[in-house]
């Protein structure tokens, strides 16, 4: 049972254009919603996160939308760079008091390429 | 530079062999965590440990076994190598109270034939 998913298993944009990274979820004791970025041959870094509490979050060219009705979030990138590709995870954590809090359940990943 | 190691990075094992995966931290976090990648399957959770001295198992467990040594080295054994296990395998740290401050190490890629 996948509870968070990425069902774009690719996505390839041109340099300076719009990424937009996809994510649903079905557990509705998430609460706290995470991408993660990952390189080859290391280990995902953490790019953004939304809190429950909140629709929207932006961090320099990076943006995440949350739609709880939905249970849905994006990651958008503005302008996309070649650097920006990589393989983008999104991730959700329950809150305090639950089974879920403090782990991170993974979607399967989406690797973008960008092109120059 | 201060964050997760983890050894070895490569490894490959015959089906029946049993290794031990290491990790250690510096960050003075308590808790840790050790993840699987595999192709179209995303990350998934081993074990972890909340704090020294515990551990717990997560989402696919079976056929490893974990020992929290101290604060800083939370290691993965495998006792039975199995085909199923070939993977990269991934160790997490999180600061406390830091429900984003996951760091991870940069994985160990088993091949068991």
């Amino acid at each position: 049972d996948q509870q968070v998913k990425q069902n774009s298993p690719s996505l390839s944009v041109q340099e300076g254009r719009i990424s937009i990274l996809n994510c649903d979820y079905t557990n509705s004791m998430f609460d706290y919603f995470l991408w993660y970025k990952k390189y080859p041959a290391e280990g995902p870094t953490f790019l953004i996160s939304i809190s429950s509490i909140k629709d929207k979050n932006e961090d320099g060219r990076f943006t995440v939308f949350l739609n709880k009705s939905a249970k849905h979030l994006s990651l958008h990138i503005v302008p996309s760079q070649p650097g920006d590709s990589a393989v983008y995870f999104c991730a959700a954590s329950g809150n305090a008091g639950g089974t879920s809090y403090g782990k991170l359940t993974f979607g399967q990943g989406t690797i973008l390429t960008v092109h120059p | 530079n201060a964050g997760v190691t983890q050894t070895p990075k490569f490894q490959v094992l015959k089906t029946g062999q049993s290794m031990t995966l290491q990790c250690a931290q510096d960050m003075n976090h308590n808790s840790m965590y050790w993840y699987r990648q595999d192709p179209g399957m995303g990350l998934r959770l081993i074990y972890y440990s909340a704090s020294e001295g515990t551990t717990d198992k997560g989402e696919v467990p079976n056929g490893y076994n974990v020992s929290r040594l101290n604060k800083r080295e939370f290691s993965l054994r495998l006792e039975s190598a199995a085909p199923s296990q070939t993977s990269v395998y991934f160790c997490a740290s999180r600061r406390p109270g830091g429900r984003y401050g996951y760091t991870f190490g940069s994985g160990t890629r088993l091949t068991v034939v």
